[in-house]
C-alpha cells in the first residue's frame, strides 16, 4: 500500500517477555520516527531515524527499549523484558526528509503486557 | 524547551454547532504548526499546517486553524460540525532546531445529534 504499514495491530504479551513490533514507511521517506501513545494522552516520542541512523534516541525511556532501521526503509522497535507499564500503542510515521515536520502515520500497535 | 497545551481534554458541541478547539505552544521562535485527527482505532491523520505566511490557513474537512504569534496560539475552528467529525484532535509543533515534532495531550471531540 502507499500509507505507513504497521505490525502486529495488537500483541498481547507476559510480562517478562521480548516484543518487536514492525514499520513499513511510506517509500522514498528518509525520516521515520516512533512514538508511543498511552490512553488519553498525546503521542510521545521515542527516537527519529534518519535513513539508517538514529538522529535522535532521547525519547527511549529506557535501556529495554532499542530500535533499528538497517536498510534506511523498514524499522524495528525492539521491547525487551516487558513491564506492564509498557502497555500502549506505538505509532510510527514517516516523512518525506525529516524537515517540514509533517508526519504520514501508521495506525499503530497496540501492546498489552499482562 | 518547546510544549504544546491543549487547554480542553473534552468538547462537546452538537451537530451543526460552530467548533473551536484551544491550542497554544510555547517556542521561542515561529514553529512550524500542525492539527492532527484521530479516529477511534486509526492512526493520525493531517489536517492543516502552518508554516509561515498567511496566519489564516485552511485545510481538509472543512477545517481552518488561525496562528496569532501574539498569544502563542494556533486554535483550530470548523463553522459546522458532523457527527462524522467526533475524534481525538491533536496539535503539534515542530522546529528546525530539534527535528522532533512535539504533541499536545490531545482534546476529545463529542457531537450530540
Amino acid at each position: 500500500g502507499a500509507g505507513v504499514s504497521q505490525t502486529p495491530s495488537n500483541k498481547v504479551t507476559e510480562k517478562g517477555k521480548y516484543v518487536e513490533l514492525r514499520c513499513d514507511p511510506i517509500s522514498g521517506h528518509t525520516a521515520l520516527y516512533w512514538y508511543r501513545q498511552s490512553l488519553g494522552q498525546g503521542p510521545e516520542f521515542l527516537i527519529y531515524f534518519q535513513g539508517t541512523g538514529a538522529a535522535d534516541d532521547s525519547g527511549l525511556p529506557n535501556d529495554r527499549f532499542f530500535a533499528v532501521r538497517p536498510e534506511g526503509s523498514v524499522s524495528t522497535l525492539k521491547i525487551q523484558r516487558t513491564e506492564r507499564g509498557d502497555s500502549a500503542v506505538y505509532l510510527c510515521a514517516s516523512s518525506l526528509s525529516g524537515s517540514s515536520g509533517e508526519l504520514f502515520f501508521g495506525e499503530g500497535s497496540r501492546l498489552t503486557v499482562l | 524547551a518547546q510544549s504544546v497545551t491543549q487547554p480542553d481534554i473534552h468538547i462537546t458541541v452538537s451537530e451543526g454547532a460552530s467548533l473551536e478547539l484551544r491550542c497554544n505552544y510555547s517556542y521561542g521562535a515561529t514553529p512550524y504548526l500542525f492539527w492532527y485527527v484521530q479516529s477511534p482505532g486509526q492512526g493520525l491523520q493531517l489536517l492543516l499546517k502552518y508554516f509561515s505566511g498567511d496566519t489564516l490557513v485552511q485545510g481538509i474537512k472543512g477545517f481552518e486553524a488561525e496562528f496569532k504569534r501574539s498569544q502563542s496560539s494556533f486554535n483550530l475552528r470548523k463553522p459546522s460540525v458532523h457527527w462524522s467529525d467526533a475524534a481525538e484532535y491533536f496539535c503539534a509543533l515542530f522546529s528546525g532546531g530539534s527535528y522532533i515534532p512535539t504533541f499536545g495531550r490531545g482534546t476529545s471531540l463529542i457531537v450530540h445529534p
